[in-house]
Formats: structure tokens, C-alpha cells, sequence
């Protein structure tokens, strides 16, 4: 079993739709969980950040983390064209095994005007 | 304004060849990060660095090398040893999570794209 899974899409929606993105993952350890966004050719930028379990709201983004369940989720509410990129979750632990951040192999969206 | 600078942006090579992609940072990080995204892959770790003069193998290592004598810099060797060189190339950096106030997030570069022909 991998250590986060990540659907890749591609996903494809309308303007305006509700997004719902999601990763799950295996190491019990991971305590700091992201949200990375990714325009084509240029380098992610962090969108949402999360510690343990909960949820985070920013604008139009939502990030949600069930530790129980080792499943985090993204939602895009009234997604727009400028939406469109691909999506990365990341998570580390904390101490000495946060050195490293493990990536999800990312989801393209696309929004359709 | 502080960020990562990446270069250069594009980068073709013939077989046989080692490159040398640079990473220069000016947000006093103390970590530094080499990966390799493929389509379908996403981010593979390829070597890290926390401190000066010190670094660590990552996922994929083998036919890369890199040096940390700076702080600010983390530059990135893609040797002939290399058997699938052509990828887009990530320099990350970041400050360690328990520095206070820090989050541990990631910073990017914008990239370099080694293509070899």
C-alpha cells in the first residue's frame, strides 16, 4: 500500500460546481497535512494547511482532515476557470519524521466556463 | 522579495553529459529539497539538505549529486549515470517545523525542465 493515494483524475466540472477533492494514506505518524496547488509548468504553491485532525476554512477553500479515517479532503465551492490547475495533498510527521513532506501524485481539474 | 530562484528554466543536454541545475534561495530556510515530477508520478524526493554541509539521499538518488556550502544555495547535479534524465525539476525549501511560528510549509521554486536529446 502506497503511502498516500491520490485519484489523478482528470476532473472535469462547470463553473460554479462544487469541488471535492481527497487523499488517503497509511502512516499513522503524519500530523501536518497541505494542500498544494499547480499551474501548468511552474512550481506548486501551498493553498490550505492543516494540523492533525479538523477543519480549515479559506474563502472558497475548505480543507477537512479525519485522522480516524487517515482521509483528507479539499473542497472548492463556486469553482472558477482560474481553478483549474493540478492539486497536490502533502503531509509529514511531527519530530524528527517531519523532515520530508510525502506528495499524492496530485489531481487535475479543470473548470469549464 | 524572498523566494526561490530556479535556473535555468530550460535545459537540453546530449546523453553522456552532467548538468548542474542551481537553487538559490533568500528566505533564511533552513532545509532545502531536490524533486523530480513525471507526468503521472507526482513529486519524488531526490536528495534533502537541513543543514550546511550536510545532506541525505531521497527516493530516487542514484545519478544525482548535490552540495550544500551555503545556506542559500542548493545546486543539483544530473550526472551521465542518470539512465532517464528528462523531467521537470523542483527545488524546495523550507523552516523546520518547530521553529516558533513556523508551519513547515514547503516553498517552490518555479522550476527547471531538463530535456535530453
Amino acid at each position: 500500500q502506497k503511502e498516500v493515494e491520490q485519484d489523478p483524475g482528470p476532473l472535469s466540472v462547470p463553473e460554479g460546481a462544487i469541488v471535492s477533492l481527497n487523499c488517503t494514506y497509511s502512516n499513522s505518524a503524519f500530523q501536518y497535512f497541505m494542500w498544494y496547488r499547480q499551474y501548468s509548468r511552474k512550481g506548486p504553491e501551498l493553498l490550505m494547511y492543516t494540523y492533525s485532525s479538523g477543519n480549515k476554512e479559506d474563502g472558497r477553500f475548505t480543507a477537512q482532515v479525519d485522522k480516524s479515517s487517515k482521509y483528507i479532503s479539499l473542497f472548492i465551492r463556486d469553482s472558477q476557470p482560474s481553478d483549474s490547475a493540478t492539486y497536490l495533498c502533502a503531509m509529514s510527521g511531527s519530530g524528527g519524521s517531519n523532515y520530508k513532506l510525502t506528495f499524492g501524485k496530485g489531481t487535475l481539474l479543470t473548470v469549464n466556463p | 522579495d524572498g523566494g526561490i530562484t530556479q535556473s535555468p528554466k530550460y535545459l537540453f543536454r546530449k546523453e553522456g553529459q552532467n548538468v548542474t541545475l542551481s537553487c538559490e534561495q533568500n528566505l533564511n530556510h533552513d532545509a532545502m529539497y531536490w524533486y523530480r515530477q513525471d507526468p503521472g508520478q507526482g513529486l519524488r524526493l531526490i536528495y534533502y539538505s537541513q543543514i550546511v554541509n550536510d545532506f541525505q539521499k531521497g527516493d530516487i538518488a542514484e545519478g544525482y549529486s548535490v552540495s550544500r556550502e551555503k545556506k542559500e544555495s542548493f545546486p543539483l547535479t544530473v550526472t551521465s549515470a542518470q539512465k532517464n534524465p528528462t523531467a521537470f525539476y523542483l527545488c524546495a525549501s523550507r523552516t523546520f517545523v518547530w521553529r516558533e511560528g513556523s508551519t513547515g510549509e514547503l516553498f517552490f521554486g518555479e522550476g527547471s525542465r531538463l530535456t535530453v536529446l
